[in-house]
């Protein structure tokens, strides 16, 4: 399956600041990739879909111009969250399509902390 | 959005006892599929299901997807401290709506 990573694992950002989250696709150029949102002991929320030359696609109730995201290249997605609050508190999660149509593979995650 | 349930919520068991974990829609899918996380980590993809009535062994894991490809088991045998953590379920990417089930969180006791 493919490999992703994300970058960073953890980050802790003052309330006001903004964060970027990477997502990269390390052997599999992929034109799709999905963010996901995770609160504790509860399952991954689709955020929006990535797409590579265009413009993301979000999902109702996520706010476009506070999670901003960029897919310039066929392994390189970033989630952008601006003027963070502690609301935004979460586990981040990126994804990529497979090979197969059928199949998806997620990251290890970001935790972002906001104090 | 395509609604996936998951029961149980939660479940905790004593080592080597079995146990099943489902998941339903009211949807049908062109495929499913069952993931394992670990707390802070990404969920791992186990297994992806895609004919009706098919189903998959992985060791002591099978998953089954229903005839009508609305709904999915998974089963594990002799269950270890290892098989613990958050089962998810999720339509594959070829739906159109990408939504996980809310989990079930499976406890293994030593």
């Amino acid at each position: 399956g493919a490999v992703v990573s994300q970058h960073p694992s953890r980050v802790i950002c003052k309330s006001g600041t903004s964060v970027k989250i990477e997502c990269r696709s390390l052997d599999f150029q992929a034109t799709t990739m999905f963010w996901y949102r995770q609160f504790p002991k509860q399952s991954l929320m689709l955020m929006a879909t990535s797409n590579e030359g265009s413009k993301a696609t979000y999902e109702q109730g996520v706010e476009k111009d506070k999670f901003l995201i960029n897919h310039a290249s066929l392994t390189l997605s970033t989630l952008t969250v601006t003027s963070a609050h502690p609301e935004d508190s979460s586990f981040y999660i990126c994804s990529v399509g497979g090979l197969s149509s059928y199949e998806q593979y997620f990251g290890p995650g970001t935790r972002l902390t906001v104090t | 959005t395509q609604l996936l349930e998951q029961s149980p919520q939660f479940l905790s068991i004593q080592e080597g006892e079995n146990l099943t974990v489902y998941c339903n829609s009211s949807s049908v899918f062109s495929s499913l599929q069952w993931y394992r996380q670990e707390p802070g980590e990404g969920p791992v993809l186990l297994v992806t299901v895609v004919t009706g009535g098919e189903v998959k062994k992985l060791k002591r894991l099978t998953f089954q997807f229903g005839d009508a490809r609305k709904d999915s088991s998974l089963h594990i045998t002799a269950a270890q401290p290892g098989d613990t953590g958050l089962y998810l379920c999720a339509p594959g990417p070829n739906d159109y709506k990408l939504s996980f089930g809310a989990g079930t969180t499976v406890t293994v006791r030593a």
